[in-house]
């Protein structure tokens, strides 16, 4: 069963440090790209970084460009989103989200959808 | 980058017909086919619906459809059913190398 677990939530301070990690199996994961998302509470959902596939391109929006990183380690099937200089509209569960689609017979990870997701955790910035 | 722009909510009958839109501007929905929908239940995580405008993933109804028209994409679903309660939220590629999500639709079934 492909599966994505995140991990490393917490309660945080406004300007401190938090690294959330995403496991993933089931799948091969050094060929998806990799994306984060987040919902703040009752909130909509926001796209805050992408990955590609071997770690050499990264996009972020806006909101997170110049605090949070996205790094991912293919040899241990893990992706990092470090946060940094965190603020109180940062409180949001953070999911990780598989880029791209697989049909019957193909896998497409090229592509700007997240077709595996995980079920979140929840960092609060307080 | 603004939020595509969705109606905040959107309710139907059992068996009734609903059409979500989704509008965005040229440097998003009109720029690329790379349009995607997601359905999101209460406290779970969200499911891929639709991508590439118009294309259902396996496993997904025939229910759901979608469509896309200048800067703006709809999603509808005929047949509504109890479990179509949802959020709905749609994405869309970016001119940025971003993605954009809607600010989403609360589907009630009455």
């Amino acid at each position: 069963e492909v599966q994505l677990v995140e991990s490393g939530g917490g309660l945080v301070q406004p300007g401190g440090s938090l690294r959330v990690s995403c496991a993933a199996s089931g799948h091969t994961f050094k060929i998806f790209s990799m994306n984060w998302v987040r919902q703040a509470p009752g909130k909509g959902l926001e796209w805050i970084s992408y990955i590609n596939k071997n770690g050499s391109a990264t996009y972020y929006a806006d909101s997170v460009k110049g605090r949070f990183t996205i790094s991912r380690d293919n040899a241990k099937n893990l992706l990092y989103l470090q946060m940094n200089s965190l603020r109180v509209d940062d409180t949001a569960v953070y999911y990780c989200a598989r880029g791209g689609y697989c049909t019957a017979s193909s896998c497409f990870t090229g592509v700007p959808y997240m077709d595996v997701w995980g079920k979140g955790t929840r960092v609060a910035v307080s | 980058q603004s939020a595509l722009t969705q109606p905040a909510s959107v309710s139907g009958s059992p068996g009734q017909s609903i059409t979500i839109s989704c509008t965005g501007t040229r440097s998003d929905v009109g720029a690329y086919n790379y349009v995607a929908w997601y359905q999101q239940h209460p406290d779970k995580a969200p499911k891929l619906m639709i991508y590439n405008v118009t294309t259902r993933p396996s496993g997904v109804s025939h229910r759901f459809s979608g469509s896309k028209s200048g800067n703006t994409a709809s999603l509808t679903i005929s047949g509504l059913q109890a479990e179509d309660e949802a959020d709905y939220y749609c994405t869309s590629y970016t001119t940025s190398s971003t993605v954009i999500f809607g600010g989403g639709t609360k589907l009630t079934v009455l």
